[in-house]
């Protein structure tokens, strides 16, 4: 079956630190993966997506790659803001599905 | 474009009252799902419609829930005899289908709607 498997937190990291949340997923086939971010009070919103092998997925100075060999898609940032305060989720979707699978979720803290 | 909106926020209710949620996704996206979302943990998906039809249904969406989407527009998702159980964040997503190659089309979530059911 599918799932996601995420680094538990919550993590707080002081400004300017340098961010990774792990993320491994189990899926037959090739799917898409995805990071989500939700702020306080607001829906959930895509961060950024790979869809094939050794692709990066980049967005507000965040990254991750796609990487099959370990089923891994972790979440980088490298000097974390106060404005970076959210819960992210790791998610993936099955080629042809149309749900996601998302993982649990980890809250991150960022203070000054 | 306002986003996806969800009414109502926030509902209380009491065990075995009949609940109704709307969604409102992005005007022109044809798709439209409903996720549910329970303290500590991620959404889980419940169903999802292409246009007015209901193409997926999930497990977890027992006999009790039953959701519509008439017109293609707007969905409803209904709750009969709420257990406490039912108690979780109720999240709908629409995003725009191009069935052409292997492609994603990025689901947008609305804020949700809180149900605690006492």
């Amino acid at each position: 079956g599918n799932s996601v498997t995420q680094m538990e937190g919550p993590v707080t990291l002081s400004e300017e630190a340098f961010l990774t949340i792990n993320c491994t997923y189990t899926a037959t086939g090739y799917p898409s993966l995805f990071w989500y971010v939700q702020y306080p009070g607001e829906g959930l919103q895509l961060l950024l997506k790979a869809t094939k092998a050794d692709d990066k997925g980049s967005n507000k100075g965040f990254e991750a790659t796609y990487r099959k060999e370990t089923t891994s898609f972790h979440l980088e940032k490298g000097s974390v803001q106060v404005s970076d305060s959210a819960v992210y989720f790791c998610a993936l979707s099955q080629t042809g599905a149309n749900n996601l699978f998302f993982g649990t979720g980890t809250r991150l803290t960022v203070i000054p | 474009d306002t986003g996806v909106s969800q009414d109502p926020r926030h509902k209380i209710t009491k065990r075995g009252q009949n609940v109704t949620f709307r969604c409102d996704p992005i005007s022109e996206h044809n798709r439209l799902y409903w996720y549910r979302q329970t303290l500590g943990q991620g959404p889980e998906f419940l169903t999802y419609f292409q246009n007015e039809a209901q193409l997926e249904k999930s497990r977890l969406l027992s006999d009790r829930f039953s959701a519509e989407r008439p017109k293609g527009s707007f969905s409803t998702l209904e709750i009969q005899r709420t257990e406490q159980g039912d108690s979780a964040m109720y999240l709908c997503a629409s995003s725009s289908f191009a069935p052409s190659g292997r492609s994603y089309n990025e689901q947008f979530f609305g804020p949700g709607t809180r149900l605690t059911v006492l």
